[in-house]
């Protein structure tokens, strides 16, 4: 069965600083990898996506992920935090030919100045 | 185009009440999901509908029942409240049925059961 972990609940950086975020999965095959970003409040909203090719993936808000066969990684990063980027954000890994995505359990990003 | 929206934002129910969550898309999805989210838990699958006119078990459908009323429309009724569902819903909907596919995410439901 596929899971994803991510080890990190809560993540303070300063603002400017940079950032990445831990994701491991299992899965027997290449998986389909995501970020998601929920800012407080509100639905969870796409940052980025992984399915094949380059495993360097570039999203929204400035945000990059590495797809990392051998260490079964997708993490996170972004150069310079900004305020605005506190949120909760969550890895989620699928299958291709099947309706099941399994969400981590998510880290808190605090942004401090 | 207001995406995914859900009714109603809080609600506080007492054990063995019933109620019903509404959610609608207008970006002509044809699947359609419902989540719970609790604290350390991420997010759980409790059923999903992968297009009109079905509807399948997630991970967590114990004490819940879902209504695909059209392809816009995805309700999930709780008959007989109990505190373990208390916890924040979340309503999504995707293009296609494959995991691969891009969910989008209503604002949630926020539901206390005392």
């Amino acid at each position: 069965a596929q899971s994803v972990t991510q080890p990190d609940i809560h993540i303070t950086v300063s603002e400017g600083a940079s950032l990445e975020l831990r994701c491991n999965y299992s899965y027997g095959a290449t998986p389909y990898l995501f970020w998601y970003v929920q800012s407080p409040g509100q639905g969870l909203q796409l940052l980025l996506k992984y399915f094949s090719g380059d495993t360097l993936v570039q999203g929204i808000k400035g945000f990059e992920a590495e797809f990392k066969r051998s260490q079964s990684s997708f993490n996170l990063r972004k150069p310079s935090v900004h305020w605005s980027d506190a949120a909760e954000y969550f890895c989620a890994v699928a299958e291709g030919g099947y309706q099941k995505v399994t969400f981590g359990t998510g880290t808190k990003l605090q942004v401090i100045p | 185009n207001a995406g995914v929206t859900q009714t109603p934002k809080f609600q506080v129910l007492k054990t063995g009440q019933s109620m019903t969550l509404q959610c609608a898309q207008d970006m002509n999805h044809n699947s359609m999901y419902w989540y719970r989210q609790d604290p350390g838990m991420g997010l759980r699958l409790i059923y999903y509908s992968a297009s009109e006119g079905t509807t399948d078990k997630g991970e967590v459908p114990n004490g819940y029942n879902v209504s695909r009323l059209n392809k816009r429309e995805f309700s999930l009724r709780l008959e007989s409240a109990a505190p373990s569902q208390t916890s924040v819903y979340f309503c999504a909907s995707s293009q296609g049925r494959g995991g691969q596919e891009t969910q989008y995410f209503g604002p949630g439901t926020r539901l206390l059961v005392l």
